[in-house]
């Protein structure tokens, strides 16, 4: 069975970091394009980062120069590497597979990050 | 970045009518244009693709038509499954960005 299960979120003071997981499983996550994407409380999707073709990774602006995308393909896991964070970084969050570019055809239930004091 | 605009933000309608929402880009998407489903407390759900593709497993209820900057989905009879939220979604510009719209719920009227 095709799956993504992602972990590590929880609370966090602002400026904090954390890093979460996206454990995939009955596919090759290094064979497609891996994203990130985040749902503020009660307002619609955002796409986060994606990365494919080995290490080629891309940023939505908001979060540029603080969030790192990585993959491990010996453990066929993707993580999201968030420092700096901030109140308005508050959702939950998916990881999507893409097999073709933008299309995100497989989603994990996501994992909840609070930034809060 | 390229803005998609949905409307209505909320349509009310009873089960077994016809559902029609809209979804329009800032600029052309080509094609490239996707449809989601969530409900409350999921996960979204990839229903259609390249502007009428239907993903695997997906009911022929579900349709997606349009070109250029303006699009559909229609749901032909609406099932007590089918309300939720439903985003488009542009691809067009990818990467650097996917855009999502903000969303239509379908409720029970």
């Amino acid at each position: 069975e095709v799956q993504l299960v992602e972990s590590g979120g929880g609370l966090i003071q602002p400026g904090g970091s954390l890093r979460l997981s996206c454990a995939a499983s009955g596919f090759t996550a290094s064979s497609n394009y891996m994203n990130w994407v985040r749902q503020a409380p009660g307002k619609g999707l955002e796409w986060v980062s994606v990365t494919f073709s080995g290490d080629t990774t891309h940023y939505a602006d908001s979060v540029k120069g603080r969030f790192t995308i990585s993959r491990d393909t010996s453990k066929n896991t993707l993580y999201l590497q968030m420092n700096s964070l901030r109140v308005e970084d508050t959702a939950v969050y998916y990881c999507a597979r893409a097999p073709l570019p933008g299309i995100l055809d497989v989603w994990g239930p996501g994992t909840t990050v609070t930034v809060s004091s | 970045e390229i803005v998609m605009t949905q409307s209505p933000a909320t349509l009310s309608v009873s089960p077994g009518e016809r559902a029609t929402f809209s979804c329009r880009a800032s600029q052309s998407v080509n094609n490239y244009l996707a449809w989601y489903q969530q409900k409350p407390g999921q996960a979204p759900r990839l229903l259609i693709y390249g502007v009428s593709t239907r993903a695997t497993g997906i009911p022929a209820r579900f349709r997606g038509s349009g070109s250029g900057t303006d699009f559909t989905l229609t749901i032909s009879s609406l099932q007590s499954e089918d309300f939720a939220v439903y985003y488009c979604q542009q691809y067009n510009n990818w990467p650097p960005a996917l855009t999502f719209g903000g969303g239509t719920t379908v409720e029970i009227k």
